[in-house]
């Protein structure tokens, strides 16, 4: 079975510049998540999807920051314009169950430096 | 508001021994708790979910308890081996539509 796919593993930009992260979960997998980890933190929940339809957005930075999952399978997060402080890896992950009692299943994250 | 609070120090296990990692949480009840192991600059690796009703829940080496007066959770290795080197992070739900919020994560080195 393929894991969560994600794309690019890193990117640098300069301030104020755009930059979009792709990720293909999990065939079959409902619940979709994008998570933001900063260099020693856990994982920061950004936007939940349950299908192609939004759950949770409620940490999203909505004036810079937009997801969309069409089609209830892959999924694109923008960041526009970047700022210093979203230099991160930008993990996506999926989950089988609808509800928030299954595992998630991570892809390699995107890591992002931001000049 | 919610708070997690794992081990922030690193955590020096020598090789054989039993490592055991603490999750604490304040301000809610969660009825779900999880461990993944993460490793560097790699996406975390679900490892146990146990549920608020479980007081114990066992696979292979790993052992992990929730204690729901206390509010924590332990997260137990035994017979640890070097590769179990690794950041492990707890992430604690309220219930099952409940966003999955992790912890800072507890780096543990396992000495040869």
């Amino acid at each position: 079975e393929a894991g969560v796919a994600q794309s690019p593993r890193y990117k640098i930009i300069e301030k104020r510049q755009s930059v979009a992260f792709w990720c293909n979960p999990i065939s079959g997998h409902a619940t979709l998540y994008w998570y933001q980890q900063i260099l020693g933190q856990g994982p920061k929940l950004l936007i939940q999807f349950q299908n192609n339809g939004v759950v949770d957005d409620s940490q999203l930075p909505k004036d810079r920051f937009s997801a969309e999952r069409l089609k209830g399978v892959d999924s694109t997060l923008k960041i526009q314009p970047a700022k210093l402080e979203d230099s991160a890896v930008y993990l996506c992950a999926s989950s089988k169950q609808l509800t928030n009692t299954g595992e998630l299943f991570f892809g390699e994250g995107s890591r992002l430096t931001v000049l | 508001s919610q708070k997690i609070e794992q081990n922030s120090e690193a955590l020096n296990i020598q090789e054989g021994k039993t490592a055991t990692l603490t999750c604490n949480y304040t301000n809610y009840s969660p009825a779900y708790l999880q461990w993944y192991r993460q490793d560097p600059g790699r996406g975390p690796v679900f490892l146990l979910l146990i549920r608020e009703n479980e007081k114990e829940k066992r696979k292979e080496r790993l052992k992990v308890t929730f204690d729901t007066t206390l509010k924590q959770s332990l997260f137990h290795i035994t017979a640890s081996q070097p590769a179990d080197s690794a950041t492990y992070l707890c992430a604690p739900s309220m219930n099952r539509d409940d966003k999955i919020i992790f912890g800072k994560g507890t780096r543990l080195h396992i000495l040869p």
